[in-house]
């Protein structure tokens, strides 16, 4: 069971916005932001797709966005494309120990 | 701009060890180096962080014990280290590095990905 929830699967269509959520708790996500994000090819290695609940790393397309309420830090993706299909993963600072939280992963299907 | 080239494939026997290795292009230490692995089928799984520096690590629980990380400083290489292997230790091992000197930062550079395989 990971530390982090994140809904098993999500879906929508080409040009659609789908959010991904992850919750946590007051000594992760709620307190901090240090929540990243990762696009995930199974095969390939993982790519950061935002850093410290908000930021996108150079060469990330503006499509993607970053945000936090309370316990819980959402991904958007805006203006779906076939490409955008692949596993999302959301980890987090944790003031209780020097482990990284890692969700369980999210698997986004663009139909 | 930063690398992260990884050691080839490797096959090994139950019980065995497999050392995979996480190169730099070039020197950046200080950055923290992270460990996850992915299984077939399975999702992402975190291992571990060593800071390349200090040498201080920190293990996920599940493979404390069975995982060690190091690093050789003037070859600017990390390496993870998997002992008493099992079927299901079957996975890629991926390293990571961070985007600054604080392991909970984002890992922005990636190695390629090394197959381990555990058979018999």
């Amino acid at each position: 069971q990971s530390a982090l929830t994140q809904p098993a699967s999500v879906s929508g269509s080409p040009g659609q916005s789908i959010t991904i959520s992850c919750t946590g708790t007051s000594t992760d996500i709620g307190g901090y932001n240090f929540v990243s994000w990762y696009q995930h090819h199974p095969g390939k290695a993982p790519k950061l797709m935002i850093y410290d609940v908000y930021n996108r790393p150079s060469g990330v397309s503006n499509r993607f966005s970053g945000s936090k309420s309370g316990n819980t830090a959402s991904l958007t993706i805006s203006g779906l494309q076939t490409q955008d299909e692949a596993d999302y993963y959301c980890t987090s600072y944790t003031i209780t120990s020097t482990l990284v939280l890692f969700g369980a992963g999210t698997k986004l299907t663009v139909l | 701009q930063v690398q992260l080239v990884q050691s080839g494939a490797e096959v090994k026997k139950p019980g065995a060890s497999v050392k995979v290795s996480c190169k730099a292009s070039e020197d950046t230490f200080g950055y923290f180096v992270h460990w996850v692995r992915q299984a077939p089928g399975q999702g992402l799984e975190w291992m571990g962080w060593i800071n390349p520096h200090s040498g201080g690590t920190k293990y996920a629980q599940k493979f404390q014990g069975r995982v060690t990380m190091t690093t050789d400083t003037t070859i600017s290489t990390t390496y993870m280290e998997l002992s008493s292997l099992r079927s299901d230790d079957t996975a890629i091992y991926h390293c990571g590095r961070t985007r600054g000197y604080y392991y909970y930062y984002g890992m922005d550079v990636w190695g390629q990905g090394t197959t381990v395989t555990v058979s018999s």
